[in-house]
């Protein structure tokens, strides 16, 4: 079965200081890895998904398939930035029918202080 | 376009009672996914329905379960609810078919068991 690890359940930066909030996975295949995020009051919404490899509001992930991780930064982190963010995988079988399930990691709060 | 909508937004309900909640995707979603929310499991996967039928499913009990209409509306249904039911229920909606259709998440159900 998959499983995905965030270690950090908080994580406070100042604004303009480097942020990295950290993701561990375990399965046995190829999965595809996510992240979502949800801002105050907001619905949750996807943030960017490895496989794209696109850079969206500052933030970047690379999968790491060597340390089953795939960890989320940012070079300056900004106030808007604070928020919830979830970490989350889909195993893609032969037919490509799995995307709708996601597993997701237990978040972790970012506060990005002025 | 409109977004995910999900009715009811709260409910409080009994122990032993069931209930119903309904999600509506985005026009032209024919995949809907179930996740339920809380402080201690985080999010986890219930079920996806696409084109009627049960795609995907998670690791809940039998009372869990779901069905999808031809509209590509979605409920979920509990039955005799224990009190560990109460949380937050999301459903997401995407295209679905083969390959990656991104997920958009509604608002969510809270549910209280009382």
């Amino acid at each position: 079965a998959q499983r995905v690890t965030q270690p950090e359940k908080l994580l406070s930066v100042f604004k303009g200081a480097p942020v990295e909030l950290k993701c561990n996975y375990s399965y046995s295949g190829s999965p595809e890895l996510f992240w979502y995020v949800q801002y105050s009051r907001q619905r949750l919404q996807l943030l960017l998904r490895h496989i794209s490899r696109e850079s969206i509001k500052g933030f970047t992930a690379d999968l790491n398939k060597g340390e089953t991780s795939f960890h989320l930064k940012k070079p300056f982190a900004q106030e808007e930035d604070s928020a919830m963010y979830y970490c989350a995988l889909s195993v893609a079988n032969a037919g490509g029918t799995s995307y709708g399930k996601l597993t997701f990691g237990q978040g972790t709060i970012l506060t990005v202080h002025p | 376009k409109a977004g995910v909508t999900q009715t009811p937004r709260y409910l409080i309900k009994t122990r032993g009672q069931q209930v119903t909640l309904s999600c509506s995707p985005i026009s032209g979603h024919r995949s809907v996914s179930w996740y339920q929310q809380t402080p201690g499991q985080g999010l986890q996967f219930l079920f996806e329905y696409f084109s009627e039928t049960q795609r995907n499913k998670g690791n809940f009990p039998g009372r869990f379960s779901g069905r999808q209409f031809s509209n590509s509306r979605s409920e979920m249904n509990v039955s005799t609810l224990e009190l560990g039911d109460s949380a937050l229920y999301l459903c997401a909606s995407s295209l679905g078919g083969t390959g990656f259709s991104e997920q958009y998440f509604g608002p969510g159900t809270r549910l209280t068991v009382t």
